[in-house]
């Protein structure tokens, strides 16, 4: 059974940094692209970054691009999201998301992480 | 950017009716288009992939259709479990983006 399960979020105020994980099990974590998405309370969806496989390559959304970076480690079955320079329109649900089979749909999804930026 | 416009924003039905949800994107997607189900407090759930291919493990009575810019999502025989948010989402390019939704009440 696949599971994604997230971790880290927490109340921040604005201009600080986050690091959030997403521990994969239930299927070969090394083989798959992976994403993050957010979600603001009650609004839509935010894809927000992709990572491939093998980390060769990165995608960002154009409002945390330069601010986020997403990274993985393969052997720890571990996907990340660093957040620096966070701002109240970062407050939003997280999910990390694994890569549908040979496209770019979300097959599996983590059950969110709840970070919220406020002084 | 695509922009994915997707309507109706509500939608009330009663119980054994169908209905549909429509997807409208700002150019040709090509049918890389997926469809997810949001229950309350939940995280989505993957419905429909490459435009019509049903998700495994998702009943029958939701299906998908469409090609080019335009795309629909028909559930059938509306069950109280269906009560959800709907949204689309196209992956045809980066950056990859989602309808705005569409929130579906049981009359």
């Amino acid at each position: 059974e696949v599971q994604l399960v997230e971790s880290g979020g927490g109340l921040v105020q604005p201009g600080s940094s986050l690091k959030l994980s997403c521990v994969a099990s239930g299927f070969t974590f090394s083989s798959y692209n992976m994403h993050w998405i957010r979600q603001a309370p009650k609004k839509g969806l935010e894809w927000i970054a992709l990572i491939y496989y093998d980390s060769s390559n990165k995608y960002y959304a154009d409002s945390v691009k330069g601010r986020f970076t997403i990274s993985r480690d393969n052997s720890k079955n571990t996907l990340y999201l660093e957040m620096n320079s966070l701002r109240s329109e970062d407050t939003a649900m997280y999910y990390c998301a694994k890569w549908g089979l040979g496209a770019g749909y979300f097959d599996y999804w983590g059950q969110g992480v709840m970070v919220t930026v406020s002084s | 950017d695509i922009q994915m416009t997707q309507s109706p924003s509500f939608l009330s039905a009663s119980l054994g009716n169908s209905i549909t949800i429509t997807c409208h994107a700002s150019q040709n997607i090509k049918g890389w288009l997926a469809w997810y189900q949001q229950k309350s407090g939940n995280a989505p759930e993957l419905l429909i992939y490459k435009a019509s291919s049903l998700q495994s493990g998702v009943p029958s009575r939701f299906s998908g259709s469409g090609s080019g810019t335009d795309y629909i999502l028909t559930i059938s025989n509306l069950q109280p479990e269906d009560i959800a948010t709907y949204y689309c989402q196209h992956y045809q390019s980066f950056p990859l983006t989602f309808g705005s939704g569409t929130k579906l009440e049981i009359k």
